[in-house]
C-alpha cells in the first residue's frame, strides 16, 4: 500500500518569513495529493490539493509543488501570520488516501 | 450548506464496553469515510462506503469493529469490545462522489477514551 512519511514533524517560523513542509509517497500510481490544516479540537479542513497531471497550483499565499519522478510534494506558506498556527497534514492516493503523520507550524509574532 | 455532523463528540467507556459513534454526512455525498486519529498522528483510514456499499475496509479491525450505510445516508461505527489502545478521535469523512480523488470534508470527529 501506499507509505506517506512527512517533514519536519514541527516547525517554527518569524510572523511574515516562508514555511515549507515536505513530504515524500511509494506509490507511483498515486494521483491525488491533498493538504488539510487542523486547528486544536477541530476537523482538519482541505487547504489546497493538486493532481499528478499538474506540477505546480497556487491559491493566494499557499502554493503546493509536485514532482513525480522523485515521488515527492510540498506545501509552501508564504507571508505566514498567527493565525497560520496549526498541524498540516499531507496526503496521497489513488483509490483510497494515506495521510502522513503531521507538522507542528508555530508563528512567532 | 450543512457540514458533516457526529455524535456524540466525546465519550468515556471501560474497556471490554462497547460503543457506537453515528455519522450524518454531506447531504447528496455518496461517499463516506470513518478515520481514527490517534493523538499526534494523521488520519488513518478505516472503512470507505459508496453509496451503500463497502470499498474498502482492510485496516478495519474486524474481530471488534464494525459498521454500516444504511440507505446510502447516515453511518454508525461500532466497537465492542474496546481496548485501550482504541482511545483515539474518530472522524467521518464524505466526498460527492467516487474515488478519493475528490474533496473529503470532515466532520467534528468524536473522542473516545477508553479506561
Amino acid at each position: 500500500g501506499e507509505n506517506v512519511e512527512q517533514h519536519p514533524s514541527t516547525l517554527s517560523v518569524q510572523e511574515g518569513d516562508s514555511a515549507v513542509i515536505k513530504c515524500t509517497y511509494s506509490d507511483s500510481a498515486s494521483n491525488y495529493f491533498p493538504w488539510y490544516k487542523q486547528e486544536l479540537g477541530k476537523r482538519p479542513q482541505l487547504i489546497i490539493d493538486i493532481r499528478s497531471n499538474v506540477g505546480e497550483k497556487k491559491d493566494q499565499r499557499i502554493a503546493v509543488t509536485l514532482n513525480k519522478t522523485a515521488k515527492h510534494f510540498s506545501l509552501h506558506i508564504t507571508e505566514t501570520q498567527p493565525e497560520d498556527s496549526a498541524v498540516y497534514f499531507c496526503a496521497g492516493g489513488n483509490e483510497k488516501l494515506t495521510f502522513g503523520t503531521g507538522t507542528r507550524l508555530t508563528i512567532i509574532p | 450548506e450543512a457540514g458533516v455532523a457526529q455524535s456524540p463528540r466525546y465519550k468515556i467507556i471501560e474497556k471490554r464496553q462497547s460503543v457506537a459513534f453515528w455519522c450524518n454526512p454531506i447531504s447528496g455525498h455518496a461517499t463516506l469515510y470513518w478515520y481514527q486519529q490517534i493523538l499526534g498522528q494523521g488520519p488513518k483510514l478505516l472503512i470507505q462506503f459508496q453509496n451503500n456499499g463497502v470499498v474498502d475496509d482492510s485496516q478495519l479491525p474486524k474481530d471488534r469493529f464494525s459498521a454500516e450505510r444504511l440507505k446510502g445516508v447516515d453511518s454508525t461505527l461500532k466497537i465492542q469490545p474496546a481496548k485501550l489502545e482504541d482511545s483515539a478521535v474518530y472522524l467521518c469523512a464524505s466526498s460527492p462522489s467516487g474515488p478519493p480523488t475528490d474533496t473529503q470534508y470532515f466532520g467534528p470527529g468524536t473522542r473516545l477514551t477508553v479506561l
